[in-house]
Parts: C-alpha cells; sequence; structure tokens
C-alpha cells in the first residue's frame, strides 16, 4: 500500500519569500513518481511538478522546485518568490504501479501568503 | 486546447435520489480517472477506464456506484440512491495513455450535496 503524509495543515509566507512545503510518502513499489497539485477556492487541482523515482536531478518549472530525498522518502515543494496568487490548499501525491497508475494523496497543506 | 470538463459544477439532490455525474476528458486522452474529495476522506480513487478495455472499479465505495465511457470519451459517473455520506467534490482526470510519466489533468468538479 501506498501512504502519502503531509504535516503542515496550514502555512503563511510573506510575499516575495520562499516556502517550503512538507510531503514524505511509503511505498513498496520499486518504480514511482511524485506529483504537486494546487488547489485554489475554484477547485479545480492545476498540475504543478513531476519527479520520477529513477531521475537523477531534482524537477523544477518556473518558480516550484522538488527536494527529492529518495533515502529519506521525502518530496518537498520549494516555491521561490511567493505570490498573492500562490495562495491555495496544495497536494503532494504519488503515481504507483496499481489500477493504471492511480494517484494516492496526501491530506494538503494550506498556503496563506501575506502582502 | 480546451481542458477536462464537468458537469453539472453543483448537484443538491434527496436522499435516495440517482444522480448522474459527467466527464468530458481532454481530446485524444485515453485514460480517464474518477476520485472522491470529502472533508473526512480527502481526496480517494474511485474508478479508472483506459480506452476501450474493462474498467479497473477497485475504489467505488458501494455497489450504489457506477462508472461508463461511451466511445472511448464521455465518461458519466452514476450514484444510485444517493446518502448524506455521498456528499463530496467528485473530480475527473484525464491522461494522454499508459506512458508512466503521463500527469493525470484535472477538471473543475462537480460539487455534490446530498440533503
Amino acid at each position: 500500500a501506498q501512504k502519502i503524509t503531509q504535516t503542515q495543515p496550514g502555512m503563511f509566507v510573506q510575499e516575495k519569500e520562499a516556502v517550503t512545503l512538507d510531503c514524505t510518502y511509503d511505498t513498496s513499489d520499486p518504480s514511482y513518481g511524485l506529483f504537486w497539485y494546487k488547489q485554489p477556492s475554484s477547485g479545480e487541482m492545476i498540475f504543478l511538478i513531476y519527479q520520477g523515482s529513477y531521475d537523477q536531478q531534482n524537477a523544477t518549472e518556473g518558480r516550484y522546485s522538488l527536494n527529492f530525498q529518495k533515502a529519506r522518502k521525502s518530496a518537498n515543494l520549494v516555491i521561490s518568490a511567493s505570490q498573492l496568487g500562490d495562495s491555495a490548499m496544495y497536494f503532494c501525491a504519488m503515481r504507483g504501479l496499481g489500477a493504471g497508475n492511480m494517484l494516492t494523496f496526501g491530506g494538503g497543506t494550506r498556503l496563506m501568503v501575506k502582502p | 486546447g480546451a481542458g477536462v470538463s464537468q458537469s453539472p459544477s453543483n448537484k443538491v439532490t434527496e436522499k435516495g435520489k440517482d444522480v448522474e455525474l459527467r466527464c468530458d476528458p481532454i481530446s485524444g486522452h485515453t485514460a480517464l480517472y474518477w476520485y472522491r474529495q470529502s472533508l473526512g476522506q480527502g481526496l480517494e480513487f474511485l474508478i479508472y477506464f483506459q480506452g476501450n478495455s474493462a474498467p479497473d472499479k477497485s475504489g467505488l465505495p458501494s455497489d450504489r456506484f457506477s462508472a461508463e465511457r461511451t466511445g472511448g470519451s464521455v465518461s458519466t459517473l452514476t450514484i444510485q440512491r444517493t446518502q448524506q455520506e455521498d456528499s463530496a467534490v467528485y473530480l475527473c482526470a484525464s491522461r494522454p495513455g499508459r506512458g508512466s510519466r503521463e500527469t493525470q489533468y484535472f477538471g473543475p468538479g462537480t460539487r455534490l450535496l446530498v440533503l
């Protein structure tokens, strides 16, 4: 079975500062992928970044980067230069080998950016 | 191009009634997923379709839930004899194919309230 844990229910960050959202995972699958999604108040899940378990380098997408530490089973999301529009729920998810690579989600972190 | 669309965006129904939720995936995407997002359970996988293959129904919570996908495109999730615990946001996602690195793209969801 797969499990994703996000230990920060809510976080504040000052506008223009960087913030790290924590994600740890547990799986017995030898191959897996890790995703981060953003869910604003409108409800839509917006894909941010992906890291494959065999990728040698940490993924980056614009202001988003993923701090992947395989031995520690962590995949933290780093948002640089926070903007007011970054205020949202953030979900870490894992793609495994079951059910057509379905996603298992963590409980989410609510990020609030202060002006 | 157009993203995943879902209808209705909101649905209020009375306990015991049947409801149908619709998902239009991104054109050309062969993989389609349904998830449920509720306060108590977080985000849960419900069912997965790949092309014209038999669906993986391993996430459906009871036999009151069923889904079909016509012509490998549009999908309908049906909940029979709705209960108050069925109140949740039902999210649909699609993915291009069988590639394990492929991202799932989500629709805006249908917010179901069972009175």
